[in-house]
């Protein structure tokens, strides 16, 4: 069965710090990757996506980044956090033999 | 470009009650439409979805919602409302053939007694 892994599950970080948080997907082969962002009252934000290793999409201008440097593992940076950076980022995956994705726990990350 | 209107970000009811949280999409193809549920700190979990075929579609928990593409909705329903419903909903949106999956700001229930 596939299964998606998100690390850590909470984060604290000074402002001007960098970041990296790991999704790695299981049990499935080339799926589409995405970054949410969800700060406080505002929704599920689509961060970036990937169809495929190298290949990212851009969805808003912001302080992070995201690179695919293999089929199923999916990673969002940052070389200096901003306080406007905390919230719960969720990766998500899906493939053209589902219609739905499926989403990691979640990582809180609390700048400060 | 694809894109989901909730109605309502905070919707209460009564426990037994009712339940109607509302879904409106934008799309120029016929989409894929979802509802999610997430409770707090966790991700997000699927409660159920429309494809093709039949416009009434069944999920867990007792949800279920209707496609009516001429009304562009896809609103959520439930006969009664238990405690354990308390939850943000989320209405998301994929063309198909389209990589992006849209949500909706999401819609946070409450259940009192």
């Amino acid at each position: 069965s596939q299964t998606i892994h998100q690390w850590p599950a909470t984060l604290v970080q000074p402002v001007g710090s960098p970041l990296s948080l790991e999704c790695t997907v299981e049990g499935t082969s080339n799926p589409n990757l995405y970054w949410y962002r969800q700060a406080a009252g505002r929704g599920l934000q689509l961060l970036f996506y990937s169809v495929g290793i190298g290949q990212i999409s851009s969805e808003v201008p912001q302080n992070l980044s995201a690179s695919r440097p293999q089929d199923r593992q999916f990673i969002l940076s940052s070389k200096k956090l901003l306080l406007s950076d905390s919230g719960f980022y969720l990766c998500a995956w899906y493939t053209a033999l589902n219609t739905e994705a499926f989403f990691g726990q979640g990582t809180r990350l609390t700048v400060v | 470009a694809q894109s989901v209107t909730q109605l309502g970000s905070h919707v209460s009811v009564s426990e037994g009650a009712l339940v109607l949280l509302r879904c409106n999409y934008s799309s120029s193809v016929p989409p894929y439409l979802f509802w999610y549920v997430q409770y707090p700190n966790q991700g997000l979990q699927l409660l159920l979805k429309y494809t093709t075929g039949a416009t009434l579609v069944k999920g867990i928990n007792g949800f279920e919602a209707e496609f009516k593409k001429s009304e562009t909705s896809f609103h959520l329903t439930k006969p009664s409302a238990h405690m354990s419903d308390a939850a943000e909903y989320f209405c998301a949106v994929r063309t198909h053939g389209y990589n992006k999956l849209i949500f909706g700001a999401g819609t946070r229930l409450a259940v009192h007694p």
